[in-house]
């Protein structure tokens, strides 16, 4: 089955730095790929997805980029904000069947003013 | 966007009972449901899959008998834990997909419940 790696798992970054998240997946059929934002004790929000047939996708200060060939993909956030603080995880998916998720094990990210 | 609830949002109970959480789809008809198991500082960790009026589809190492899953309506599927003893406390999360015919349908979140076990 799929298993979807997840680095680094703790990110501290001063405000206005950019951050990066990176996660690579084993299975080749997987054509899905959201990235979900998790703060204390709430439900994961889909902050952005990409599908396998296009490389890159941006919205406004967060962007996706996904190399098939090597089956990783990254979250790019730029000027980060002490709001962006919270745990973020990738996750990847058939969109074929039961649709499952399999997350990635999560980054903790730390924005300091 | 589409709203998922969760009930109840905590839930604190002696070792050997049951405890029923519920998941509903407010605005739209579910076809599918998963169940999450979220322990402190971890992942997400898919229990099961659910599809209205058929059995769900367990996970490898979890037990069915343990964790059972009903989804009777389009708009409920409910997990009870069974039988629960410390081990089994953690945040229980849902989630619920409309099908929609041609391309992947995003997953909608609940707000999760906190099982405490005594």
């Amino acid at each position: 089955g799929e298993n979807v790696e997840q680095h680094p798992s703790t990110l501290s970054v001063q405000e206005g730095d950019s951050a990066v998240i990176k996660c690579t997946y084993s299975d080749s059929a997987s054509n899905y790929f959201p990235w979900y934002k998790q703060e204390l004790g709430k439900r994961p929000q889909l902050i952005i997805d990409i599908r396998s047939n296009v490389g890159e996708k941006k919205d406004q200060r967060i962007a996706v980029t996904l190399n098939k060939t090597a089956k990783h993909f990254s979250l790019h956030i730029t000027e980060t904000q002490p709001e962006d603080s919270a745990v973020y995880f990738c996750a990847a998916s058939r969109d074929t069947g039961f649709q499952k998720l399999v997350f990635g094990t999560g980054t903790r990210l730390l924005v300091s003013p | 966007g589409a709203v998922v609830s969760q009930h109840p949002s905590r839930v604190i109970c002696k070792s050997g009972t049951s405890v029923k959480i519920e998941c509903r789809s407010l605005d739209f008809q579910a076809t599918t449901m998963f169940w999450y198991r979220q322990f402190p500082k971890q992942s997400l960790m898919l229990m099961a899959t659910s599809n209205e009026g058929s059995k769900a589809t367990y996970e490898q190492g979890v037990e069915k008998d343990k964790f059972l899953i009903n989804h009777a309506s389009l708009t409920l599927s409910t997990l009870t834990v069974t039988s629960a003893h410390p081990e089994d406390s953690s945040f229980y999360i849902c989630s619920a997909r409309e099908f929609v015919s041609g391309g992947y349908n995003e997953q909608f979140f609940g707000p999760g419940t906190r099982l405490t076990v005594l």
